[in-house]
């Protein structure tokens, strides 16, 4: 699996935006960008995913690179509730039998810290 | 709608023993995966079942093993228990295995081993 590096911290104060980054410079032309968050005491969540084009939900957005060597996941006005380990995940196309196949491969993640 | 359901939620057993825990995913998502997560080593993939499959396993011991069942379903079994098996033991679902689906997380399986 290609390989993804991350801050190992972040701070933010409630009600501003935040930046995440996530670097994956040996992405490869078909990997898909996850990413997923972990609240204290809770199993992980999804929460967005992108290929190319920046990618927007309810509850972030993510900025994908022209080059796709980095992406940035954006909290628009983080809250306490936000306050989380977050991770990018690169997943690749896979067939059945894979070794990448219906699998997440989590590194160390970001843990992000909201202040009131 | 209901979402990934683990029971049981916390598990004690003794070392040499045997243990299975249970995983309902979403009604309709027929992809489950397993994780463990401990403090060390993170979260680590076991294996994920498709269509009652097999489809990939990851780089764990025979003794831990799994099976998902026609309703989708899944069970992991952990056989002759080691200390070092207590972690928090994740299951997810997806609607399949496609790099463009996410995974849905239950809330884990804390299973301690003394």
């Amino acid at each position: 699996d290609a390989k993804t590096t991350q801050p190992n911290s972040m701070e933010s104060n409630e009600e501003e935006p935040v930046h995440l980054p996530c670097n994956h410079s040996t992405i490869s032309g078909t990997d898909y960008i996850h990413w997923y968050r972990q609240l204290p005491s809770q199993g992980p969540e999804y929460v967005i995913h992108g290929l190319t084009s920046n990618v927007n939900n309810r509850m972030a957005s993510l900025a994908i690179a022209e080059d796709r060597k980095s992406s940035t996941l954006i909290l628009h006005r983080a809250t306490l509730r936000d306050a989380a380990v977050y991770y990018c995940i690169l997943r690749a196309r896979a067939n059945a039998g894979g070794t990448s196949y219906g699998k997440l491969t989590f590194g160390q993640g970001t843990i992000l810290t909201v202040h009131p | 709608k209901a979402g990934v359901t683990q029971t049981p939620r916390y598990l004690i057993k003794t070392r040499g023993q045997q243990v299975t825990l249970s995983c309902s995913p979403i009604s309709g998502h027929r992809s489950v995966s397993w994780y463990q997560q401990t403090p060390g080593q993170g979260l680590q993939f076991l294996f994920e079942y498709f269509s009652e499959t097999q489809r990939n396993k990851g780089n764990f011991p025979g003794r831990f093993s799994g099976r998902q069942f026609s309703n989708s379903r899944s069970e992991m079994n952990v056989s002759t228990l080691e200390l070092g098996d207590s972690a928090l033991y994740l299951c997810a679902s997806s609607l399949t295995a496609s790099q463009n689906y996410g995974y849905t997380f239950g809330s884990g399986t804390r299973l301690t081993v003394v």
